[in-house]
């Protein structure tokens, strides 16, 4: 079964300031996921990455497979941008189609 | 376009009492799940369905049972609610497995008295 581990666990942050939150994963894997969620409970998936890197907006998300790491960045962060965000990966070790989900990072970016 | 919606959005229960979470997509996607989400935990795998009349098991499943008679639609019942299973339940779908993207409806929050 796949461990998935993010940090931090809480981080708070400056309007404006460059954003890093990790997640490593135990089990090779062939994509993983990033997802937010909204302080109003919603759940949104905001990548999904097999290697490399992927930008949209301010957010970029890069993978590296052998390392078994990946990072969410934000760049000029801004008080919109507080939220949970979810590392999650296939668990291969289970039945097809699951993902294991970290516990999340709790962003909140102060004006 | 929906999406993925959830039925109802807060519920309290006495313990003991039965009751059903209806998620319905309007995505024609194959794959629906329920997870449910805990304080300091992520998001946990209940029971899942990778097709119409198909279902199976998650990571925490005891207590719960679901049905999927119709594609669109995916039904969590709960026949015998204890206050563990106070929550946040949430429903997704997606085209297929595990590294296609997961669209999750709004979540239901139910307290077990």
């Amino acid at each position: 079964k796949n461990e998935v581990e993010q940090s931090p666990q809480n981080l708070t942050a400056q309007e404006g300031e460059f954003i890093t939150i990790n997640c490593s994963y135990s089990v090779g894997i062939s994509a993983l996921h990033w997802l937010q969620q909204h302080p109003g409970g919603g759940i949104v998936s905001l990548f999904m990455l097999s290697s490399g890197k992927k930008k949209h907006g301010r957010l970029i998300a890069t993978i590296n497979i052998q390392e078994k790491h990946s990072s969410l960045h934000i760049t000029a962060s801004h008080p919109r941008d507080s939220a949970v965000y979810i590392c999650a990966v296939p668990n291969y070790g289970g039945s097809q189609g699951n993902l294991i989900f970290g516990k999340g990072t709790k962003l909140s970016v102060k004006p | 376009n929906a999406g993925v919606t959830q039925t109802p959005k807060f519920r309290v229960l006495k313990t003991g009492q039965s009751m059903t979470l209806l998620c319905a997509q309007d995505m024609n996607h194959e794959y629906m799940y329920w997870y449910r989400q805990d304080p300091g935990m992520g998001l946990r795998l209940i029971h899942y369905s990778v097709g119409e009349g198909t279902t199976a098991k998650g990571e925490v499943p005891d207590g719960y049972n679901v049905s999927r008679l119709k594609k669109q639609n995916f039904l969590l019942g709960l026949e015998s609610a204890a206050p563990s299973q106070t929550s946040v339940y949430f429903c997704a779908s997606s085209y297929s497995g595990g590294t296609e993207t997961q669209y999750f409806g709004p979540g239901t929050r139910l307290l077990v008295l």
